[in-house]
């Protein structure tokens, strides 16, 4: 079974700075999604950035960027010049690429604090 | 587009009552899937439909849970009898056909007594 680890429970850095969150997982498949989505105090599960396994080049998404290391299994997410409305815990999240798979697996999540 | 909608935002019961929670999916999305959210465990699949058939219920905990969805527009997930052990967040999301992501809701606060 697929596994996802986010090694870091807590983060913080200074508003306008760059933050790295990490994300591991564990899968024998080669075709397979990778996700972080974010949740704000405000509950909502928003999706931040999507990348394919297939796909060399790193998915980006305006502040937002990823550097997928498919060999390592790791795939962190990148956020420049924070913002206080980027404070949230986020989510890590795998989905297997075979025809009709659809199940999430997520991470334990990361809680990210913005300070001012 | 209107999101996923789900209701109620928040539930407080008694042990013992039967809970149902509601979701609307996004107009289109022909997968529906039920998450629980709880610190202990996580975020949980407990069950996903595709085009109103219950795909995988392998993560649903019990037989005090159940889950339908008669129309392209509604599922409900129920639990019958609530236990304390029950309260945590609930999740509907829906997604399209095609590997497309996963859009969630507002999610459902659960709290048994």
């Amino acid at each position: 079974a697929q596994t996802v680890t986010q090694s870091q429970p807590e983060m913080s850095v200074q508003e306008a700075e760059t933050v790295t969150l990490s994300c591991t997982y564990d899968t024998s498949e080669s075709d397979y999604y990778l996700f972080w989505y974010k949740q704000p105090p405000s509950r909502q599960m928003i999706l931040v950035i999507r990348q394919e396994a297939y796909k060399q080049q790193n998915a980006t998404e305006n502040r937002f960027s990823v550097n997928f290391q498919k060999a390592a299994k790791s795939f962190s997410l990148k956020i420049s010049d924070s913002q206080l409305g980027d404070a949230a815990m986020y989510f890590c999240a795998y989905r297997s690429g075979s025809r009709g798979a659809q199940k999430l697996v997520f991470g334990q999540g990361t809680r990210l604090t913005i300070n001012p | 587009d209107a999101g996923v909608i789900q209701s109620p935002r928040h539930e407080v019961t008694e042990m013992g009552q039967e809970v149902t929670l509601r979701c609307k999916p996004i107009s289109g999305h022909d997968y529906l899937f039920w998450y629980r959210q709880t610190m202990m465990r996580g975020l949980e699949l407990l069950i996903y439909f595709n085009n109103n058939v219950p795909i995988d219920d392998s993560g649903m905990p019990e037989d005090r849970f159940s889950a339908k969805m008669p129309n392209a527009s509604f599922s409900t997930l129920k639990i019958q009898p609530s236990e304390p052990r029950d309260s945590a967040v609930y999740f509907c999301a829906s997604s399209r056909t095609g590997q497309r992501p996963q859009h969630f809701g507002d999610g459902t606060r659960l709290s048994i007594l």
